[in-house]
């Protein structure tokens, strides 16, 4: 069956640090991942895409990168700061639906 | 100018009850879609619609009743209401059905209705 898991539940860490989160997949062949920030009480926001012949993709403070034979994106925000504080999921395209991983909550401690 | 807005906000009942929530989007997106997001925040996917056409119903007990009166509109009517219901639904919008072959399609959500079912 398909699997999007991202491996950490929760990450806390120091302000000016870099966050590192994972997203490995099993039985999927995206041509395409999304990135996506949700707030408390909020719906997901999109932030970036990345498809499957990109290495990496930068936005600001963020960068992505896709393996598509280790099957895993990293999502890393560089310099973080307490505004970075939310819930970051992971998503895949396929049978006509946008699945998403569990998340991973991020505290930036000033 | 909300792109994708939801209401009720809250909405809080008791087991047996029927309520609907609805929703509405001025993006001139042709899918919408229902999601749940259940008390460990992992977000599954309920219904999707492509122009007034249901494309997605993952398994979804029947007493969950979607209709589309309109692209613009997806509303969810649920009977007989069970204390698991009790989550947050999101709706969501995009241009074409995500994972349909189109191209990336990236979703726009509204803000949530928190149904509590006592």
């Amino acid at each position: 069956s398909q699997k999007i898991e991202q491996n950490s539940e929760a990450l806390n860490i120091q302000e000016g640090k870099t966050a590192t989160l994972t997203c490995n997949y099993t039985n999927y062949s995206p041509a395409y991942l999304q990135w996506y920030r949700q707030d408390p009480g909020r719906g997901p926001v999109f932030l970036l895409l990345i498809r499957e012949n990109e290495k990496e993709k930068r936005k600001e403070r963020l960068k992505v990168t896709f393996d598509t034979t280790l099957k895993q994106s990293l999502f890393h925000i560089t310099a973080s700061q307490p505004a970075d504080s939310a819930t970051y999921l992971c998503a895949l395209e396929g049978d006509y639906k946008l699945s998403f991983g569990a998340g991973t909550t991020v505290t930036v401690r000033a | 100018d909300t792109a994708v807005s939801q209401t009720p906000k809250y909405l809080v009942t008791q087991m047996g009850n029927d309520k609907s929530i609805k929703c509405e989007q001025n993006l001139g997106h042709d899918t919408m879609y229902w999601y749940k997001q259940d008390s460990k925040k992992f977000l599954k996917i309920m219904f999707s619609y492509n122009n007034k056409e249901l494309i997605i119903n993952e398994t979804v007990p029947n007493r969950f009743s979607p209709k589309s009166p309109d692209k613009a509109h997806l509303n969810l009517h649920i009977n007989s209401l069970e204390l698991g219901d009790s989550a947050v639904y999101f709706c969501a919008s995009s241009q074409d059905p995500a994972g349909g072959g189109s191209g990336a399609n990236v979703l726009t959500f509204g803000a949530g209705s928190r149904l509590t079912v006592l």
